[in-house]
């Protein structure tokens, strides 16, 4: 079964400063995704990563992929407000869609 | 623009009846998927169809079933509606191998 562990749960972070969100995953995919949702609101799409080694960057965040090690991570660069939402990753395997149980962001002045 | 569309936004249902969940796409993809929200606990898979007619069970299918009679519809039906399936449900669909995209989630409150 395959089961995805993301960490930490929540992060609390000062503006300004970096950090890393780490998601692991238990069984071989090489797809690999990452959400970002609002209070309130849907999940929005942010990274897609489909390979090892694939990394993607939008402004603040960067996300990389290693297959071997089963691990991707989500990198915030000077952490500013409008990043506070809760990020998930997500893996596929087999047509399914399994998800990490998502690590809460606060940034705070 | 993909659209994935829930027919409800807020639910409210007595114990012990039929719910039906519905939800479109508008962008012909092959893959869809529903998935319960809860606090702590992340998404968790319920469901999710490949084809037409095409079911699979995911990590908690009990309680529910599925129906996808046509390509953009993929309906989730509580048999009989229990507290313990009070949820933010969420509505997915995607091509094959790429991103899925959300509906904007059906919270459902059972009495």
């Amino acid at each position: 079964e395959l089961k995805v562990e993301q960490n930490p749960l929540f992060l609390s972070m000062q503006e300004g400063k970096n950090y890393t969100i780490y998601c692991n995953y238990s069984t071989t995919s090489d797809r690999l995704y990452w959400y970002r949702q609002d209070p309130g609101k849907s999940l929005e799409s942010l990274f897609v990563l489909l390979s090892n080694g694939a990394v993607k960057q939008e402004g603040r965040l960067m996300a990389s992929l290693d297959t071997k090690a089963r691990l991707s991570t989500l990198h915030i660069t000077a952490a500013v407000h409008d990043l506070s939402a809760t990020y998930f990753c997500a893996v596929e395997s087999y047509d399914k869609l399994i998800f990490g149980t998502g690590t809460r962001l606060q940034v705070f002045p | 623009d993909v659209k994935v569309t829930q027919s409800s936004r807020y639910l409210v249902k007595r114990t012990g009846e039929k719910v039906f969940l519905e939800c479109v796409q508008d962008m012909d993809h092959e893959n869809m998927f529903w998935y319960r929200q809860d606090p702590g606990l992340g998404l968790r898979l319920i469901y999710f169809s490949y084809d037409v007619k095409m079911k699979e069970k995911g990590d908690i299918p009990e309680g529910y079933s599925v129906s996808r009679e046509k390509k953009e519809r993929f309906s989730l039906i509580l048999e009989s509606a229990s507290t313990n399936q009070t949820s933010m449900y969420l509505c997915a669909s995607s091509l094959l191998s790429r991103e899925a995209f959300f509906g904007q989630g059906t919270r459902l409150t059972v009495v």
